[in-house]
């Protein structure tokens, strides 16, 4: 977990708020990915970033945006949520864009939605 | 039927012995495979990837591939107290598309 933080560390919103979750990571990588963990499901990965540029998105609603303004920073703007989008959402970056390189994770942000 | 599937346990396995997990996939042209360990209340950290048909070893860890029988495996050898987690087996689909398992709850009994 060191080398990449995530906040805030707790989020409540209601459906109709707009708030964004912020990431940054400290160890010169190139790729940056966003998770989502639910209770009872697998790890979904949502969205990856190399070199700044998106290579990936899983088929993840409109209502999640990501904004990676450089290889160090990485953003999950949120809007219209809905309640079954309460989660744990991971930040990570990698030297490299393939899942061989070591990913790094941050701590990760609690997501509860009203 | 679920692209990766695993046992979500859990799994309890006396110190010292070995404690053995599966993983079985559905989509035949998988090519890489990822072990992932995740202590309560952290981040998942990768513990191991393979590539090639047979047995990777890594320390008390091997990695077991069967892509004719589409299942992946992690063995512990010497399992300790700290090997306490949960287990995600992580698979790469088509180009690059990461798909993880329920994930296996490991307990080791002192």
């Amino acid at each position: 977990e060191t080398g990449v933080t995530q906040t805030p560390r707790h989020l409540v919103m209601g459906m109709t708020n707009k708030k964004s979750l912020k990431c940054e990571q400290h160890l010169g990588h190139n790729a940056m990915y966003w998770y989502k963990q639910s209770a009872k499901k697998p790890l979904e990965l949502m969205f990856v970033y190399n070199f700044k540029e998106q290579t990936e998105n899983n088929s993840v609603p409109s209502r999640f945006s990501p904004e990676c303004p450089n290889s160090s920073h990485l953003f999950l703007h949120l809007h219209t949520l809905q309640p079954e989008d309460s989660a744990l959402y991971l930040c990570a970056s990698s030297l490299r864009g393939d899942f061989t390189d070591t990913q790094y994770f941050g701590p990760g942000t609690r997501l509860t939605v009203l | 039927q679920k692209e990766v599937e695993q046992n979500s346990g859990p799994l309890s396995v006396p110190e010292g012995a070995i404690a053995s997990l599966n993983c079985t996939y559905s989509d035949r042209g998988s090519q890489s495979f990822f072990w992932y360990r995740q202590y309560s209340g952290k981040s998942p950290e990768l513990i191991m990837f393979i590539y090639s048909n047979g047995d990777k070893e890594d320390g008390r860890f091997t990695a077991q591939l069967n892509k004719a029988s589409q299942y992946v495996s992690l063995l512990i050898r010497d399992s300790q107290p700290s090997d306490s987690a949960t287990y995600l087996c992580a698979v790469i689909q088509g180009a690059q598309k990461l798909v993880f398992g329920q994930g296996t709850r490991l307990t080791i009994n002192p």
